[in-house]
Parts: structure tokens; C-alpha cells; sequence
């Protein structure tokens, strides 16, 4: 079992729309939830950062995580054509002593069309 | 912002000849830099971290002989790719943490796609 696992899609929605986009996990140790932009070819780029349970709100983007349930999921309100890309989430069970590795789920690819 | 610059984005080798990625932090001392490995439509597997001065640390199932990495300085860590093999052939990708055990100040480098012929 995977101990991130997140939908690989695709996805495709129209310019506008509110995309939802989840990741479940199953180590419990994990208190650092982010999720992460790649577009084609490209290295992974930082949206948003959440530690432990909650809710984050970034323009657009809106991180939430429940760590009683494991799941996270990223929102995003009036998608753009340009936010089409694959979106990665990725966990830490965080601290030096673990060395912070990340975990990815395996992305989920996200097409907006005009 | 913290840029980590990566090279070459792209090459091409034959197989059996080795090769040699950088990975440098441009603004910044990066204490950590991680290697990943990621194949198409696929997550980044972490295939070894490593700290300044320190020997890499390399996960499960990661050949010590064949990826070499290299962390001499605050600024910059190579990994080479030693007698490639077309199964080699994939999309390899740095990230450099300033401050050790900080999940969120990871900055990731551009990648480079590797083929092997």
C-alpha cells in the first residue's frame, strides 16, 4: 500500500469552474501537508503549506487537511487555462532527526479548458 | 526568492558512458539537497538525500555505485549516472532545503530529462 495516494486523473474542467483535488495517507506520523504545481518538464513548484488540521486560503487556492480522517484536499476557485499543470501533494512527518523527506502522491494532471 | 538552478535540462547519451548532473543554489546555502527520479505520468521517488561534507544518504533499492552524489560545497551537489543504461532513461530533479528538518523550504531545480541510447 502506497502511503500517499492521490487520483492520477486527468481532470478537465472549463475556465470558471472549482476544482477539488484530493490525497489520503496513511502514516499517521505526518504533520506537514503540502501541495506542489509541476507544469510540463518542469520542477515542482510550492502552492501551499499547511501544518497539522486546518484550513489555509491563498487568492484563489485553498488548502484543507484532516488529519483524523488522512485526507487533505487543495481548492481552486475560478480556474485559468494557466492553471493547467499536474498538482502533487506531498507530506512530512517533518523535525531534523527525520530529515523533513517528502512524500509525493503521484499527481493529479489538471487541464482548464477557455 | 530562493532559486536552485539545475544542468543541463536535457541530455543525450550512449549507453554506458556516465553523466553528470549540478544542482546549484543560486541565493542561498542550501544545508540539504535531495535527489529524485520521476518517470512519466509518475511521482518524484526520492532516490537519496544529501547534507554538505556528508556522505549521501541513499534510499532502498538505489545503486550507491551507480548514482553518485556529490555535495562538496553549501551551493552546490552533482549526481552522476554512472554506465547508463537505457532504463536510466528518465527525469531527474534537485531540491535544495536551507534549514535542515524545514518541510516547507524546499526549492526545487528545473529538472533534467535523461536519455539513454
Amino acid at each position: 500500500q502506497k502511503e500517499v495516494e492521490q487520483d492520477p486523473g486527468p481532470l478537465s474542467v472549463p475556465e470558471g469552474a472549482i476544482v477539488s483535488l484530493n490525497c489520503t495517507y496513511s502514516n499517521s506520523a505526518f504533520q506537514y501537508f503540502m501541495w506542489y504545481r509541476q507544469y510540463s518538464r518542469k520542477g515542482p513548484e510550492l502552492l501551499m503549506y499547511t501544518y497539522s488540521s486546518g484550513n489555509k486560503e491563498d487568492g484563489r487556492f485553498t488548502a484543507q487537511v484532516d488529519k483524523s480522517s488522512k485526507y487533505i484536499s487543495l481548492f481552486i476557485r475560478d480556474s485559468q487555462p494557466s492553471d493547467s499543470a499536474t498538482y502533487l501533494c506531498a507530506m512530512s512527518a517533518g523535525g531534523e532527526t527525520s530529515g523533513s523527506r517528502l512524500t509525493f502522491g503521484e499527481g493529479t494532471q489538471l487541464t482548464v479548458n477557455p | 526568492g530562493a532559486v536552485v538552478s539545475q544542468h543541463p535540462s536535457w541530455v543525450i547519451c550512449k549507453s554506458g558512458t556516465s553523466v553528470k548532473i549540478e544542482c546549484r543554489s543560486l541565493d542561498f546555502q542550501a544545508t540539504t539537497m535531495f535527489w529524485y527520479r520521476q518517470f512519466p505520468k509518475q511521482s518524484l521517488m526520492l532516490m537519496a538525500t544529501s547534507n554538505e561534507g556528508s556522505k549521501a544518504t541513499y534510499e532502498q533499492g538505489v545503486e550507491k555505485d551507480k548514482f553518485l552524489i556529490n555535495h562538496a560545497s553549501l551551493t552546490l551537489s552533482t549526481l552522476t549516472v554512472t554506465s547508463a543504461h537505457p532504463e536510466d532513461s528518465s527525469f531527474y530533479i534537485c531540491s535544495a532545503s536551507r534549514i535542515r528538518g524545514l518541510s516547507n523550504g524546499y526549492t526545487f531545480g528545473s529538472g533534467t530529462r535523461l536519455t539513454v541510447v
